[in-house]
C-alpha cells in the first residue's frame, strides 16, 4: 500500500523557516516525480516544487523560487522541502504527492499545516 | 502561462441527478495531460480522472470525463451522496509546469 506521511510543519514568525519531510513506502521511491503541492484556506491547489527521481531536475512555482528548496533521500525514501524567507501568504497546508506516469499525482499525503504569522 | 477556468463556482444538485463540470483551458492543452480531482472537507485530493477521460484506479464508473483542445467536462451520472465535494482539474505543461482550475463544488440542493 502507497504511503506518504508529512511533518515539519507549524507555526513560524515572518522571514522565518521550516524544512518538511515526507516519508514514502509502498512504491519503488526512486521511481517516481515527486511533488509539493500546497493548499491555501478556500483556495485551489498549487505544486510549489518538485523533484525527479534521480534529483536531476527539480522545478519551483514562481511563488517560490528563491527561497524554497526540493530535495530526496532515495536511500530514506524521504522528501524534504526547505523553506526560506517565509511570507504571510505562504500559510497552507503542505501535500507530498506522487506523480505517476499519466502525468496525475495518483497518491496525496494527509499534509502538514504550515502558519507563517507574527 | 496556461490558466484554468472551472465552472460553474458553485453545483446545487440533488442525489441521483446528473453533474456536469466544466474545465476551460486558455489555449489549447495535450489531452494526456489534464487529470480532475475530488476533494472532500479534510481530506487531501483524489485522482479521478487522467489523460482527460480515463478514471483512476478503483473511480466508479458514474465519474466520466471528456473533452479536447480548451474544453473538458467531467460527468457524474447519477450523484450519490458521498459524491458532494469539491472537484479541480489540473494540467500538467511548461510554466507553469502545473496549473489546477480554481474548482467547483457540489452541494446538495
Amino acid at each position: 500500500e502507497v504511503q506518504l506521511l508529512e511533518s515539519g510543519g507549524g507555526l513560524v514568525q515572518p522571514g522565518g523557516s521550516l524544512r518538511l519531510s515526507c516519508a514514502a513506502s509502498g512504491f519503488t521511491f526512486s521511481s517516481y516525480v515527486m511533488c509539493w503541492v500546497r493548499q491555501a484556506p478556500g483556495k485551489g491547489p498549487e505544486c510549489v516544487s518538485s523533484i525527479t527521481g534521480d534529483s536531476i531536475y527539480t522545478y519551483y512555482a514562481d511563488s517560490v523560487k528563491g527561497r524554497f528548496t526540493i530535495s530526496r533521500d532515495n536511500s530514506k525514501n524521504t522528501l524534504f522541502l526547505e523553506m526560506n524567507n517565509l511570507r504571510v501568504d505562504d500559510t497552507a497546508i503542505y501535500y507530498c504527492a506522487r506523480r505517476g506516469s499519466n502525468y496525475a499525482f495518483d497518491y496525496w499525503g494527509q499534509g502538514t499545516l504550515v502558519s507563517v504569522s507574527s | 502561462e496556461i490558466v484554468l477556468t472551472q465552472s460553474p463556482g458553485t453545483l446545487s444538485l440533488s442525489p441521483g441527478e446528473r453533474a456536469t463540470l466544466s474545465c476551460r483551458a486558455s489555449q489549447s492543452i495535450n489531452n494526456n495531460y489534464l487529470a480532475w480531482y475530488q476533494q472532500k472537507p479534510g481530506q487531501p485530493p483524489r485522482l479521478l480522472i487522467h489523460g482527460a477521460s480515463s478514471r483512476a484506479t478503483g473511480i466508479p464508473d458514474r465519474f466520466s470525463g471528456s473533452g479536447s483542445g480548451t474544453d473538458f467536462t467531467l460527468t457524474v451520472s447519477r450523484l450519490e451522496p458521498e459524491d458532494f465535494a469539491m472537484y479541480y482539474c489540473q494540467h500538467y505543461g511548461y510554466s507553469p509546469l502545473y496549473t489546477f482550475g480554481q474548482g467547483t463544488k457540489v452541494e446538495i440542493k
